[in-house]
């Protein structure tokens, strides 16, 4: 079976431009996460979403990010216009509905705005 | 406020010697625990965690981990360190079920490093 994917890797772009994570969660998880750890600092939380609806949004930094799971399968997560703080590794994380799982994490996508 | 605590954002360790790694928590609700390895180039791996029951869990790689709940604790333990067990270790608590939004609070972190 496969787990969480995440594309593309590596992103190196300039303050400005736009770039767009992908997460393709494991097949038939319902929940998906995105999660950010910017260098040196704790993993932290993004949103939630619920097949294609978002659970919980508190986490999202501010209206430069848009994360989007239509069809209730892989979600993109937008960064329009990226800033230099933007910077880090964005992992996705998937898991189950109902019952007590973890959450399986991708590999998550390194960002570098310079 | 909720948070997790990581006391140790390094250690090294000789190859053969046991290795405690620390994690203490504060959260409201009975917290569901978890401790995740990142490998160089990996993604997050699960090495164990506890949602009820014996307080002592057991997890893959050799490793283990004990709550204790009267010191708000989830460390994690090895008898016998690997040159593959270098990597950063994070500790998380979250809530799962009931509704709730399931996000986990994860600690700063601790790089593992490990000496021939």
């Amino acid at each position: 079976e496969a787990g969480v994917t995440q594309f593309p890797s590596h992103s190196v772009i300039e303050k400005g431009q736009t770039v767009t994570l992908r997460c393709d969660p494991i097949s038939g998880h319902d929940n998906l996460y995105w999660y950010r750890r910017v260098m040196g600092k704790e993993i932290k939380f993004l949103l939630h979403f619920v097949k294609e609806s978002k659970q919980d949004e508190s986490g999202m930094p501010n209206n430069r990010f848009l994360a989007e799971r239509t069809g209730g399968t892989y979600s993109t997560l937008k960064v329009q216009p990226a800033e230099l703080e933007d910077s880090g590794v964005y992992f996705c994380a998937s898991s189950p509905l109902g019952g007590l799982t973890e959450a399986f994490f991708g590999q998550g996508t390194r960002l570098t705005v310079v | 406020a909720q948070s997790v605590t990581q006391p140790d954002i390094h250690i090294t360790v000789s190859e053969g010697a046991s290795l405690e790694l620390r994690c203490n928590y504060s959260y409201g609700a009975t917290p569901y625990l978890f401790w995740y390895v990142q490998s160089p180039g990996q993604g997050l791996q699960l090495l164990l965690k506890y949602f009820s029951g014996d307080t002592l869990v057991q997890g893959i790689k050799g490793f283990e981990a004990e709550f204790k709940r009267s010191q708000s604790s989830f460390n994690l333990r090895k008898p016998s360190v690997h040159w593959s067990d270098a990597a950063e270790y994070f500790c998380a608590v979250g809530a799962l079920g009931g509704g709730a939004t399931n996000k986990l609070i994860f600690g700063t972190g601790t790089l593992l490093a490990v000496q021939p």
